[in-house]
């Protein structure tokens, strides 16, 4: 079964405290795995494509990975506006859509 | 350019009334599809559409139907509503299905009592 787990749950950073947020996944051939931001009220924000073992991306403060079975989002250096939801989603291949987790609620301390 | 629109932003409904939902893109994306998103809940897969005139089930599709008549407008509607549809929807546009991301609506906070 095509699944999406994402760790921690939540996470509080003070402002420049790097870390990173996991993002697991079990899906039959994979096609992409997106990362997504969320602000509260609002609909998610694409971030990143990644589509292949190895592959990195960066944007700003973010840096997205991809192994076989993981993805890591790792922000360096925070400042109180990376505060938000973070999604990541893959592209089931037995389920032909796309299969989203929970998200890591990240909550960055002035 | 908006990118993608929703209507209403907020809805209260009692339950077994009906009710539209109606998203817009105007970024000529082929794939729509709704979305709902629950508490502790990734967000779940209602209906897509993969063209002018087609539309899919998802993962979630029982008590919502769906119409795309137009490339730019997805509608999905509730025609009886229960308390369990209580959610925030999600409409999203693509240009191609698997390798292309998807892009967000606003949302609709829908409130069934």
């Amino acid at each position: 079964e095509d699944q999406v787990t994402q760790s921690p749950e939540a996470l509080r950073l003070q402002e420049g405290e790097s870390s990173s947020l996991n993002c697991s996944y079990t899906v039959s051939g994979l096609r992409g795995l997106f990362w997504y931001r969320q602000d509260p009220g609002k609909g998610p924000e694409f971030l990143f494509t990644l589509y292949s073992a190895g592959e990195e991306k960066e944007k700003e403060r973010l840096k997205a990975t991809l192994t076989k079975k993981e993805s890591f989002l790792h922000i360096t250096a925070p400042k109180p506006e990376d505060s938000a939801t973070y999604l990541c989603a893959v592209w089931g291949g037995a389920t032909n859509k796309l299969i989203f987790g929970t998200g890591t609620l990240l909550a960055v301390q002035p | 350019n908006a990118g993608v629109t929703q209507t209403p932003k907020f809805r209260v409904l009692k339950t077994g009334q009906s009710m539209t939902l109606l998203c817009a893109q105007d970024m000529n994306h082929e794939y729509m599809y709704w979305y709902r998103q629950d508490p502790g809940m990734g967000l779940r897969l209602i209906h897509y559409s993969v063209g002018e005139g087609t539309t899919a089930k998802g993962e979630v599709p029982d008590g919502y139907n769906v119409s795309r008549l137009k490339k730019q407008n997805f509608l999905l509607g509730l025609e009886s509503a229960a308390p369990s549809q209580t959610s925030v929807y999600f409409c999203a546009s693509s240009y191609g299905g698997s390798t292309n991301e998807q892009y967000f609506g606003p949302g609709t906070r829908l409130t069934v009592t």
